[in-house]
């Protein structure tokens, strides 16, 4: 059984850019989670998807996106790019919605904005 | 919305002693789900345990054990015998068990658990 990948490990972007970082679920996993986790802090919810469909969002803007596609992975997108954007991003998986289902966690994806 | 709270930042143990780390949370629902990850420099959030809130009893997973106080909304973390490899960070989440939701965690802002020989 293969855990949660996410790719790629490092990116440099610049302010105004967009980017997309790519997550692929724990085989069996049907449902996504992305965090935002700025340096020193605790993870901050962005949104969830669970079988291709939004199932909930934190307090983000529009600018941050996502996907989720048939094979469970999932893509994360944010538009113009803010400095404060810099941050670890974090996907998690778990197995179906039902709320005693534990979400697993990625390496992340370390996002610095200049 | 449900908060976290981690009132230490930074904490020590010596190899193979007990180390307690605190956590309470706010919220006005009577069911819900409490974590502790461990996230070590490799970044990767790791579940060390989990408890349920309808579930009187105390999560126990090897060295580590939970003491969850639901009426005082404090859920703490104690490891046994601590190792060198148990240093980290230490995250303490919420989780409602409502479905709209979405069921997001909530997470403190951490306590860093540093082992020493």
């Amino acid at each position: 059984e293969t855990g949660v990948t996410q790719s790629p490990t490092h990116l440099i972007k610049t302010r105004g850019q967009q980017v997309t970082l790519r997550c692929s679920s724990q085989s069996g996993h049907n449902t996504v989670s992305w965090y935002q986790q700025a340096l020193g802090q605790g993870p901050q919810f962005i949104f969830q998807y669970y079988r291709e469909e939004e199932n909930g969002r934190g307090n983000f803007p529009p600018r941050f996106s996502g996907l989720q596609f048939p094979n469970y992975s999932s893509e994360l997108n944010v538009n113009a790019l803010e400095l404060d954007d810099s941050a670890l991003y974090l996907c998690a998986s778990s197995p179906d919605l039902p709320s005693t289902d534990t979400q697993y966690f990625g390496p992340g994806t370390r996002l610095t904005v200049l | 919305a449900q908060t976290v709270t981690q009132s230490q930042p930074e904490m020590s143990v010596q190899e193979a002693e007990t180390v307690t780390l605190s956590c309470t949370y706010d919220t006005s629902e009577s069911d819900y789900y409490l974590f502790w990850y461990k996230q070590p420099p490799s970044r990767q959030m790791i579940l060390v345990i989990r408890q349920e809130a309808y579930k009187q009893q105390n999560a126990t997973e090897n060295r580590f054990s939970v003491n969850f106080q639901k009426a005082a909304k404090s859920f703490s973390l104690k490891i046994s015998d601590s190792q060198l490899g148990d240093a980290a960070m230490y995250f303490c989440a919420y989780r409602s068990a409502m479905l709209d939701s979405g069921y997001a965690l909530n997470f403190g802002k951490g306590t860093s658990l540093l082992v020493t020989p």
